[in-house]
Parts: C-alpha cells; structure tokens; sequence
C-alpha cells in the first residue's frame, strides 16, 4: 500500500519569506503522480502543483515549485514570496495510475504579516 | 460548468439511520471517488470509479456502499450509520490520464458534505 507522510503538522513563515513544506512517500509503482493541495478554512481542496514520475524536471506555478528526489521517494514544496492568502493546510498526494490517491496528514501553514 | 457539486452540504443523522450522500459531475470525467476527513488528518479514499458500472474500494471502505449507475454520478451510501462515520465527505472526479495532457489527471473536488452522526 502506498503510504505519504507529511512531518512537519505546523509552519509558519514571514510574509514575503520563501518556506519549504516536506514530503515523503512509499511506494512500489513506477509511474505515478504527485500532487500539492492547498485546504484554506473553506474547505474547498485546491490544487497547487503536481509532478508526474516519469519526468524529471521539477514542476513549477508562479510562486510556487517542487523539488522531485524520485530515488528518495521525496516531493517538497516551496513557496516563495509568501502572502498572507498562503495561509492554509497543505496536503501532498500520491496518485496511481488507476486513481488510487492517498493523502499526507497535512500541514498548517501560517503566513505572518 | 458547475463542476462537482455536492449534497446536502451538511447532515445529521441517528445512529443507525441509512442516508445517501449525492455527487454530481458535469466535465464528463470517467474517474469519480470519495473521501473522508477526519480532524487533523488528510483525506482518506473510501470508494473510487474508473467508469459506469465499475467500482473499487479505497482505504477505508467498511460501513459505505457505492454505484455508478452514469457518468455523472457517484452517491456514496450509509446504510446504517455509526458515530465513527462523522467526518466531512469529499467527492472528487477526474479524467482518463492522457500522456502530455497537462491537467488529464488531476482531482477537481467538490465542496464537501459536513455530516454528524449522533
């Protein structure tokens, strides 16, 4: 079974800092995907980054990028330029190809004025 | 396009009391999935679809049935409903995975059903 885990349950940064969020995972699959989820007090899961396994080139999206260590089994998160909309938890994801998604525990993210 | 939409929004239920949480899609995605969220934890897959008619169970599936009788739509059944279930219900649905499709994987996920089961 594929297993993510998320270390650190709370972080905080300052606003305009950069903050990297970890990212471990298990598995025997060799094509997958990963994926970043940003959860503000909505509730509503949005999504913020994802890597496929077969490239090798790390993802990015405006402020935020991924660095993809495949061999480690290990996808963090950077923010730069952080803003006080970063506020929120952030769930990384491991995806198979049949969807089979599994979820990290989440970290709260604070970012401070 | 509404995207997934969820209902109801929020439920309470009796223990012991059968309802059926409802998840509609209209991107016409073959993949459909639920999740719980428990306090302080990530979202866990109870039941996932890869099309009409087929249905697998996830990590956490006891106490939750599921169908996929269309495309459009996955409800997630309780038949018989017990405090332990009292969590927030996501629904998620997603497309086939296509080689160089940039979003063809990716979960768009509904806005959850907070239920409290007493």
């Amino acid at each position: 079974a594929q297993t993510v885990t998320q270390s650190q349950p709370e972080m905080s940064v300052q606003e305009a800092e950069t903050v990297t969020l970890s990212c471990t995972y298990d598995t025997s699959e060799s094509n997958y995907y990963l994926f970043w989820y940003k959860q503000p007090p909505s509730r509503q899961m949005i999504l913020v980054i994802r890597q496929e396994a077969y490239k090798q080139q790390n993802a990015t999206e405006n402020r935020f990028s991924v660095n993809f260590q495949k061999a480690a089994k290990s996808f963090s998160l950077k923010i730069s330029d952080s803003q006080l909309g970063d506020t929120a938890m952030y769930f990384c994801a491991f995806m198979k190809q049949d969807h089979d998604m599994r979820f990290g525990a989440g970290t709260r993210l604070t970012v401070k004025p | 396009n509404a995207g997934v939409t969820q209902t109801p929004k929020f439920q309470v239920l009796k223990t012991g009391q059968s309802m059926t949480l409802q998840c509609a899609q209209d991107m016409n995605h073959e993949y459909m999935s639920w999740y719980r969220q428990d306090p302080g934890m990530g979202l866990r897959l109870i039941h996932y679809s890869v099309g009409a008619g087929i249905t697998d169970q996830g990590e956490v599936p006891n106490g939750y049935n599921v169908s996929r009788s269309t495309t459009e739509d996955f409800p997630l059944r309780l038949l018989s409903a017990a405090p332990s279930q009292t969590s927030v219900y996501f629904c998620a649905s997603s497309s086939k995975i296509a080689a160089g499709e940039p979003r063809g994987e990716t979960q768009y996920f509904g806005p959850g059903t907070r239920l409290l089961v007493l």
